[in-house]
């Protein structure tokens, strides 16, 4: 059983590029959710999806962040007009169905300069 | 208030002894406990669950809730060099779906 998986591990971008991050959660789990973790701080939640339904987004989540999950699968986390403030790890985690449990993956760290 | 407050440390024990890992919550809606290690660098791992008040026991690990006075616990028992890490509790909320809500760590340093 393989953990769940991001991909890239590391970005480094321009201010005002946009960046896409692709996570696959572990087989057969159905929510899968992202959080974002600055240095010296908890992961925050972002986001998360049941199945291909996207139920939560926190009001950190500004109009530069999209997430989708197509097919209840894998899941994109985008990010347009990046700024500086969103350097951080970006951590996707997934549970399986009636667990609270959830398993991380090994981040995306992301760098705008 | 922080909702999930955990003291940042450095705790440091020497190798052998028991390390007491602390965390209390705000919400008394909380309903649901984890314990997550990470290492330098690295992306949490979960340690240890916990949904009802009393102790759970997993190998050298001991998670305690205690509801009424809104804390958790980790005790790591026979630390080990490589126990060094941040200690991450989260709750989830029963009314805010399944989102975890995340304490900053407590950084733990055992001494060989």
């Amino acid at each position: 059983d393989t953990g769940v998986s991001q991909d890239p591990r590391h970005k480094i971008t321009k201010r005002g590029q946009n960046v896409t991050f692709r996570c696959d959660p572990i087989s057969e789990h159905n929510r899968l959710y992202w959080y974002r973790q600055t240095l010296g701080q908890g992961p925050e939640f972002l986001t998360y999806f049941q199945n291909e339904a996207q139920l939560e987004k926190s009001r950190l989540l500004s109009d530069r962040f999209s997430a989708e999950r197509p097919k209840g699968s894998f899941s994109t986390l985008e990010i347009q007009r990046t700024e500086q403030g969103d350097s951080a790890m970006y951590l996707c985690a997934s549970s399986a169905k009636g667990s609270y449990e959830q398993y991380f993956g090994p981040g995306t760290r992301l760098t705008v300069t | 208030q922080k909702e999930v407050e955990q003291n940042s440390g450095p705790l440091s024990v020497p190798e052998g002894a028991i390390a007491s890992l602390n965390c209390t919550y705000s919400d008394r809606g909380s309903q649901s406990f984890f314990w997550y290690r990470q290492y330098s660098g690295k992306s949490p791992e979960l340690i240890m669950s916990i949904y009802s008040n009393g102790d759970k026991e997993d190998g050298r690990f001991t998670a305690q809730l205690n509801k009424a006075s809104q804390y958790v616990s980790l005790l790591i028992r026979d630390s080990q060099p490589s126990d060094s890490a941040t200690y991450l509790c989260a709750s989830r909320l029963r009314s805010s779906g399944d989102k975890l809500t995340f304490g900053t760590g407590t950084r733990l340093a055992v001494r060989p």
